[in-house]
């Protein structure tokens, strides 16, 4: 069964640096999107993503974050100078094409620890 | 933003009974919710959805009911399984936006207990 997978799955930083976030959506999928769940806290939605521009992000997703799709099949998310809340389990997910706000697929995640 | 709430941290029930996870909304713009499951180290899974326009869509052994009028719904699991066992949030979107933002609830843990 496709999946989406993430890398890495754990990321140590020390603040102030730069991360970048990797995810491979399902191969079909055309919506892509970034989450965020901070240690006892719920998913939060940051920024979602089809034909190459962003259709919406939040609050959340400020001038230090951005989102590519470098090629055909990755999505990155990158974090250009980390702060201490910004450690948190980050999620990629992806939807099919006509599925937009219907299941999206998430990947395992990647653990984000800012130091 | 407690747009979503689930206001159960957790849930405990014995094998074969049902489980009964339940969500509150606010917004009446939510035209479609979803339940997840997820388990540690694991992503959200998707399990089960509603559309506004009805009030009842089962699947298998999970069945999701919704009362738009209370803004109330609710994940029922007939027979539970300790397979079960895992962390269930409640999440809601407006179609209409066309951007798949997914606003999720806070979860509640269920432990199936054999």
């Amino acid at each position: 069964e496709p999946e989406v997978t993430q890398t890495p799955s754990h990321q140590v930083t020390q603040m102030g640096q730069e991360v970048i976030l990797r995810c491979v959506p399902i191969s079909n999928h055309l919506y892509f999107y970034w989450y965020r769940q901070i240690l006892g806290q719920k998913v939060e939605f940051l920024v979602s993503f089809y034909n190459n521009e962003i259709s919406e992000k939040s609050e959340i997703f400020d001038d230090q974050f951005s989102v590519e799709r470098p090629d055909g099949s990755n999505f990155t998310l990158k974090i250009r100078s980390t702060k201490l809340e910004d450690s948190a389990m980050y999620f990629c997910a992806s939807s099919e094409w006509g599925r937009v706000g219907y299941e999206q697929y998430f990947g395992p995640g990647t653990r984000l620890t800012v130091t | 933003d407690q747009q979503v709430k689930q206001n159960s941290p957790s849930l405990s029930v014995q094998e074969g009974r049902i489980s009964i996870l339940n969500c509150d909304y606010t917004n009446s713009m939510f035209d479609y919710f979803l339940w997840y499951k997820k388990y540690p180290a694991e992503g959200p899974t998707f399990l089960i959805s509603i559309s506004s326009i009805k009030d009842k869509n089962e699947d298998g052994r999970f069945t999701v009911f919704l009362n738009k009028s209370a803004k109330h719904l609710s994940l029922h699991i007939v027979p539970s399984q300790p397979g079960d066992s895992a962390v269930y949030f409640c999440a809601a979107t407006y179609l209409s936006s066309n951007t798949g933002k997914l606003i999720f609830g806070q979860g509640t843990t269920l432990q199936v207990k054999p």
